[in-house]
């Protein structure tokens, strides 16, 4: 079956940096990628959705310059946390689909910790 | 907007036993897609169930079917002979059926807790 994989895991820093996760699709090419955040006991919570080659479109409440989402290739969506704080911690997860509209497939998500 | 309610935040079942989760959905759109994903501690989102909303037959995957009541708007999961590795969350997921960019997101439930007691 479809493959995503997203790396790291597991993410610990220091507040003030900035934290790249990466969500590649492994065998299928993923024309559409979508981020979630998701806090304990919660559900998912859409942050945005990107192409490849556009800008993402980012929900209502999330900081587009906070949170940098970049698309650049088929296989390959990026999200940037920057100047990461305290209140950024959470487990984030991407998903992605192809242009057939097949059901979203999942990477395994990150936990990120702000110290 | 589209709106999806689960309102067990938690259920529990013995193991061999069947157990349902309710699911209901709120939309104006008559073309329409309906998942269910389980959710293991490990955290990873699998994808249990899928059903099109212009098919009446329940979708089915081996201990796994659905109830579809398009008129009501409910999409119940029910699992039979529960196994100790189906406790999870459960999360009920909708998803447009028109295929323009952005469209394709899902608007998740708030989930059920899955017990399985031994």
């Amino acid at each position: 079956g479809a493959v995503v994989s997203q790396h790291p895991s597991w993410v610990i820093c220091k507040s003030g940096t900035s934290v790249k996760i990466e969500c590649r699709s492994l065998d299928f090419q993923a024309t559409t990628m979508f981020w979630y955040r998701q806090f304990p006991k919660q559900s998912l919570m859409l942050m945005a959705t990107s192409n490849e080659g556009s800008k993402a479109t980012y929900e209502q409440g999330v900081e587009k310059d906070k949170f940098l989402i970049n698309h650049a290739s088929l296989t390959l969506s990026t999200l940037t946390v920057t100047s990461a704080h305290p209140e950024d911690s959470s487990f984030y997860i991407c998903s992605a689909t192809d242009k057939n509209n097949q059901p979203q497939h999942f990477g395994d998500g990150t936990r990120l910790s702000i110290l | 907007a589209q709106t999806v309610t689960q309102s067990q935040p938690e259920m529990s079942v013995q193991e061999a036993e069947t157990v349902t989760l309710s699911c209901t959905y709120d939309t104006s759109e008559s073309d329409y897609y309906l998942f269910w994903y389980k959710q293991p501690p490990s955290r990873q989102m699998i994808l249990v169930i899928r059903q099109e909303a212009y098919k009446q037959q329940n979708a089915t995957e081996n201990r796994f079917s659905v109830n579809f009541q398009k008129a009501a708007k409910s999409f119940s999961l029910k699992i039979s002979d529960s196994q100790l590795g189906d406790a999870a969350m459960y999360f009920c997921a909708y998803r447009s059926g028109i295929s323009n960019f952005g469209n394709e997101k899902l608007t998740f439930g708030t989930g059920t807790r899955l017990t399985i007691i031994p």
